[in-house]
């Protein structure tokens, strides 16, 4: 089946601007969260939205914000760009269904989105 | 939430086993261990998980102490492509909610 997708692999800004990047998920998959990597910080969770509902949120400021929607497709917008916003984005989705099986919670990661803020 | 500590990097020679140590030494009773790796360029890969027993699939062991304070990651037989960086992390469930911490990774590198 496929992959966990993300949209656009890499996109270039200039500060001020914002951004918006895209996350389909696993076919029947309900969860998707979000992760800022940069070589600083290493991967930092940033939200996760299951049932189109923003159920987690990490350390981050506003500017900051996604949304999932009824197919479980998900974006995440960053408005205000500065340059440390420059960093991999990545999306992962799992099935979170919290009861059955071994695999609850596995994470199914997308190549991520590569942001470069100038 | 419970936060863990690796090592910054490893080498490991092609053939042995590689043994990647993770400490959580805060972690919770109902809080599982998960272990990724992220070979460069690509996203995250799942490896195995556990709570509180030992446990053992077709990539890896992952061995996890009585106290579950700290777990080591087993590869049995390193190849040039388990070269990456692995992360050990604390599943947190808080109010039905999962949020995952990942810990600074082990840059795992395996020499020929």
């Amino acid at each position: 089946k496929a992959g966990v997708t993300q949209t656009p692999r890499y996109l270039i800004k200039t500060r001020g601007q914002q951004v918006t990047l895209s996350c389909s998920p696993i076919s029947g998959h309900r969860s998707v969260s979000w992760y800022q990597q940069t070589p600083g910080q290493g991967l930092q969770f940033l939200f996760e939205y299951f049932s189109e509902t923003q159920r987690n949120k990490g350390n981050f400021p506003g500017r900051f914000s996604g949304r999932q929607f009824s197919n479980s497709r998900s974006e995440m917008n960053v408005s205000t760009l500065e340059l440390g916003d420059s960093a991999l984005y990545l999306c992962a989705s799992s099935l979170r269904q919290g009861l059955a099986g071994r695999k609850t919670g596995e994470l199914f990661f997308g190549e991520g989105s590569r942001l470069t803020v100038l | 939430d419970a936060k863990t500590t690796q090592p910054t990097s490893m080498d490991c020679a092609e053939g042995r086993a590689a043994n990647l140590p993770c400490n959580h030494s805060t972690i919770s009773g109902n809080e599982y261990v998960y272990w990724y790796r992220q070979i460069h360029s690509q996203g995250p890969q799942y490896i195995i998980h556990g709570l509180k027993n030992n446990e053992t699939n077709e990539m890896a062991s992952l061995i996890i102490t009585e106290d579950r304070k700290s777990s080591t990651l087993i590869l049995p037989h390193a190849t040039l492509r388990d070269t990456a960086v692995y992360y050990c992390i604390v599943r947190s469930t808080t109010s039905g909610t999962y949020k995952y911490i990942f810990g600074t990774g082990t840059r795992l590198k395996v020499l020929a």
